[in-house]
């Protein structure tokens, strides 16, 4: 246990809402990451954070923002949620083993109406 | 970041070994070879990971190949409660790519 939590853990809302996930962790990582899962796609990274406020894109950023001003909160907000973003959400966290060992969070699914 | 092959499905009875194979020929000097596992609707779980040495914790061993091309996945006396996919990824240290893993059965 990694100590990471995320909220919500179930949300539904309506096309063109504001969104904001939040990933929280304890054990003062410098590495947090953000990811979304759907069927047939497997995990695809949409952001990642090495440091309170520098991030950068993943290979699936459009239509997300994130944003860091403290080390345990990895903030994931979709600006003007949209069907498409319908999905499972994962938070990561980077170990500290020398490699690139990423310990998830329990998730959080969203629906988009 | 090298590509990953493995089998879509595997079975394994509870209690014996169970072996996933994952192919990475085209694997670089740097890259390393990691194990994840996802249960169903939780978060994926790191398992091993491995350069060029075989290594082993309390979850599992990692064989990787003298030419690394290769490596195998070994859960030494699988049960139930190891029903998942098992997902080899290879990286150089950056982010993790995810493909569609091996789902494994444990049956009684």
């Amino acid at each position: 246990d990694a100590g990471i939590t995320q909220s919500p853990r179930h949300k539904v809302t309506e096309t063109g809402t504001p969104v904001t996930l939040r990933c929280h962790q304890t054990e003062n990582h410098r590495y947090m990451y953000w990811y979304r899962q759907d069927p047939g796609h497997g995990l695809r990274l949409i952001h990642y954070s090495y440091g309170v406020k520098d991030t950068d894109k993943g290979e699936v950023s459009d239509g997300y923002s994130v944003s860091r001003s403290k080390t345990e909160d990895f903030l994931l907000t979709l600006e003007s949620a949209t069907s498409s973003q319908t999905s499972v959400y994962f938070c990561a966290i980077k170990g500290t083993g020398g490699g690139n060992e990423q310990f998830f969070g329990p998730g959080t699914r969203l629906t988009v109406l | 970041d090298a590509k990953t092959t493995q089998p879509p499905s595997m079975d394994c009875a509870e209690g014996r070994a169970a072996n996933l194979p994952c192919n990475h020929s085209t694997i670089s000097g740097n890259e390393y070879v990691y194990w994840y596992r996802q249960i169903h609707s939780q978060g994926p779980q790191y398992i091993i990971h491995g350069l060029k040495n075989n290594e082993t914790n309390e979850m599992a061993s990692l064989i990787i190949t003298e030419d690394r091309k290769s490596s195998t996945l070994i859960l030494p006396h699988a049960t139930l409660r190891d029903t998942a996919v098992y997902y080899c990824i290879v990286s150089p240290t950056g982010k993790l790519i995810f493909g569609q893993g091996t789902t494994l059965q444990v049956k009684p």
